[in-house]
């Protein structure tokens, strides 16, 4: 079956840096989502990725779908405290709805 | 807020009893999914509800079931429960399939 995976599972981050994490799929994606969650929140919805090497920014979020809709990036410039928690990406392919999540890169920022 | 809620938010139970989850969708929205997290870990697709019909499952045993009602809100039901069933069981409302899923709180289930 489909597989999501993320690196890294950990990222400590120095408030006012830059950092990617990166998401791999095991087959080609219809579409890419990403969420954020707090600590002990829900997933909150992020954004959706749909064509191939798409790129969308949100402020200081920089998301990206490769080429062969088998990988994503999701890349923060000039982190804050408020970046904090843990990060997923989620993906479905062809005629299957489900989303298949990645174990997240889980960030904490030094102040 | 996604306007998604679950209940009980927090619920207790012993090897071998029975729990209904409850979720309510965001209004205008006829597709359910539900998910179950374990503690650091990516929520795993359980199933899925489109218009009161179940639409793909994950690979959860059956004792894993589902309803969905036609003001399109949900159960998850899970039998016979064991200790691995401890987690975080999240639900997802969307407008249609494949749309992007607005998540609720969660039900953190404790099975002692």
């Amino acid at each position: 079956g489909q597989q999501v995976m993320q690196i890294p599972q950990y990222q400590h981050v120095q408030e006012g840096e830059d950092f990617t994490t990166y998401c791999n799929s095991s087959t080609t994606l219809s579409n890419i989502q990403w969420y954020k969650q707090r600590p002990g929140g829900h997933p909150v919805f992020l954004i959706q990725l749909v064509k191939s090497g798409e790129v969308k920014k949100q402020k200081r979020l920089t998301f990206q779908f490769g080429e062969a809709k088998k990988n994503s990036s999701l890349h923060i410039t000039a982190t804050q405290t408020t970046d904090v928690g843990t990060y997923f990406c989620a993906g479905s392919s062809g005629n299957d709805y489900k989303l298949s999540f990645g174990a997240g890169t889980t960030v904490t920022v030094r102040a | 807020e996604t306007g998604v809620t679950q209940s009980p938010t927090h619920l207790i139970k012993t090897r071998g009893q029975q729990v209904t989850l409850r979720c309510s969708s965001q209004s205008g929205h006829n597709t359910v999914s539900w998910y179950q997290q374990a503690l650091g870990q990516g929520p795993q697709f359980i199933f899925q509800y489109y218009r009161e019909e179940e639409n793909g499952r994950g690979n959860f045993p059956p004792r894993f079931s589902g309803l969905q009602f036609p003001n399109y809100s949900s159960e998850l039901n899970v039998n016979a429960l064991e200790l691995d069933d401890s987690a975080l069981y999240l639900c997802a409302s969307s407008s249609r399939l494949a749309d992007t899923q607005y998540f609720g709180p969660g039900t953190r289930l404790t099975v002692l």
